[in-house]
């Protein structure tokens, strides 16, 4: 069985400051993608980050990065100098290489970015 | 582009109505698939297709049946619904038939708000 768990339902950050939301997740495979999903209000899901599990260095994608810790299953993302553009609904993905075209989402987190 | 197109975009039905939601992708994506997104449980994917002719079950598949004819549509039917198929409903595809180490980006559509009275 594939979980994935995201703890934290609510966040907010000021605008231009940075925050990190976590992602836990569960997995017996060995080989996996994780990913960060954004879900604006618009409802339109949107690619924000991917990690390949086999990869030790983090991906980075502009303001955003990930702190892929693979012995402890944790996958956070670091959103810096945050942007009212960045208020939104997070997701955390895992995808299984044997498992492989099942995607198993977490619960996850909203992100207020107050002005 | 249009990219991924869905349609209805809000739908109420009966209880034991049927009702099919459509799915068009215009990127010429092998993988296609369907999720359902309730408060608080994340998405959950119900059927996919990693071709035409191919179907699998997700987590979340009773209640639903899906077909794939054409590499461009995947339409999701509900035979019967029922209150507890009140979700919204998303639509997903990319550009791999699941070829380990080449794992695209999802491509969603705007969802379809579907409410069972």
């Amino acid at each position: 069985a594939q979980t994935v768990t995201q703890s934290q339902p609510e966040m907010s950050v000021q605008e231009a400051e940075t925050v990190t939301l976590s992602c836990t997740y569960d997995t017996s495979e060995s080989d996996y993608y994780l990913f960060w999903y954004k879900q604006p209000p618009s409802r339109q899901m949107i690619l924000v980050i991917r990690q390949e599990a086999y990869k030790q260095q983090n991906a980075t994608e502009n303001r955003f990065s990930v702190n892929f810790q693979k012995a402890a299953k944790s996958f956070s993302l670091k959103i810096s100098d945050s942007q009212l553009g960045d208020a939104a609904m997070y997701f955390c993905v895992l995808e299984g290489a044997i498992t492989g075209n099942q995607f198993y989402f977490g619960t996850g987190t909203s992100l207020t970015v107050i002005p | 582009n249009a990219g991924v197109t869905q349609t209805p975009k809000f739908q109420v039905l009966k209880t034991g109505q049927s009702m099919t939601l459509q799915c068009a992708q215009d990127m010429n994506h092998e993988y296609m698939s369907w999720y359902r997104q309730d408060p608080g449980m994340g998405l959950r994917l119900i059927h996919y297709s990693v071709g035409a002719g191919i179907t699998d079950q997700g987590e979340v598949p009773n209640g639903y049946n899906v077909s794939r004819s054409t590499t461009e549509d995947f339409p999701l039917r509900l035979l019967s619904a029922a209150p507890s198929q009140t979700s919204v409903y998303f639509c997903a595809s990319r550009p791999t038939s699941g070829s380990w180490g080449d794992t695209g980006e999802l491509f969603f559509g705007e969802g379809s708000r579907l409410t069972v009275l």
